[in-house]
């Protein structure tokens, strides 16, 4: 399958155990948030959004949380699972603004260790 | 699945032919978008489309032009493909219903431009 990002950073997780993977913003102005989980070879799949006016949401075994004062997010992965090993990003845009382009990270492989 | 398709998945051609790339989508969403993946970078908006005929820049539209005279299909060309323009190319739509804010990704064409 195609390379998604040959140098990206690396996460190694212990099947079973959780992930953290974090992600820096960097538009203030932005208001709405997305995960994406990539597997090789295949489009980026929605995970879980949240909204500026929110600081946690929670979905199923994942759960993302939102800093606005140092423009941080981060997901949280709960008993993190061979199937999960995949490039994540997040990615942002200023609804309010009435473009809807979204902004992308560069995203982190996440590797699960069985 | 949002219902989105891109033809073709593969293809090779050689610097200085026409190309063009075409998403479909069956989810009646207002936006749609044209982005390259390559190594090393996150997702970079080529063009993208909110409406029937109305379509803007992203940040690498160099070389690159669209066209939306349906909902359901934008297309993407390369007027004269060069080998910088070898990458995967993901269209996504977004704007419609309850998740009007939620980007959803095709599958993707990988093109190699030799």
């Amino acid at each position: 399958g195609e390379s998604v990002g040959l140098h990206l950073p690396t996460l190694s997780v212990q099947e079973g155990d959780n992930s953290i993977i974090n992600c820096a913003y960097s538009n203030s102005a932005s208001d709405y948030f997305i995960w994406y989980k990539q597997e090789s070879g295949k489009g980026p799949q929605f995970i879980i959004d949240i909204r500026s006016n929110m600081d946690k949401r929670q979905g199923q075994r994942v759960t993302v949380l939102l800093n606005k004062t140092v423009k941080h997010l981060s997901l949280q992965i709960a008993a993190t699972q061979p199937g999960d090993s995949a490039v994540y990003f997040c990615a942002e845009t200023p609804t309010t603004s009435g473009t809807y382009k979204y902004i992308f990270g560069t995203g982190t492989r996440l590797k699960v260790l069985a | 699945d949002a219902g989105i398709t891109q033809s073709p998945r593969h293809k090779v051609t050689e610097t200085g032919t026409p190309v063009t790339l075409r998403c479909h989508q069956t989810e009646n969403h207002r936006y749609m978008y044209w982005y390259r993946q390559d190594p090393g970078h996150g997702l970079r908006l080529i063009h993208y489309s909110y409406g029937v005929k109305d379509t803007d820049k992203g940040e690498v539209s160099d070389g690159y032009s669209v066209s939306r005279s349906k909902t359901e299909d934008f297309l993407l060309t390369l007027e004269s493909a060069t080998s910088s323009q070898t990458s995967v190319y993901f269209c996504a739509i977004s704007g419609s219903g309850r998740s009007y804010n939620e980007q959803f990704f095709g599958p993707g064409t990988r093109l190699t431009v030799l």
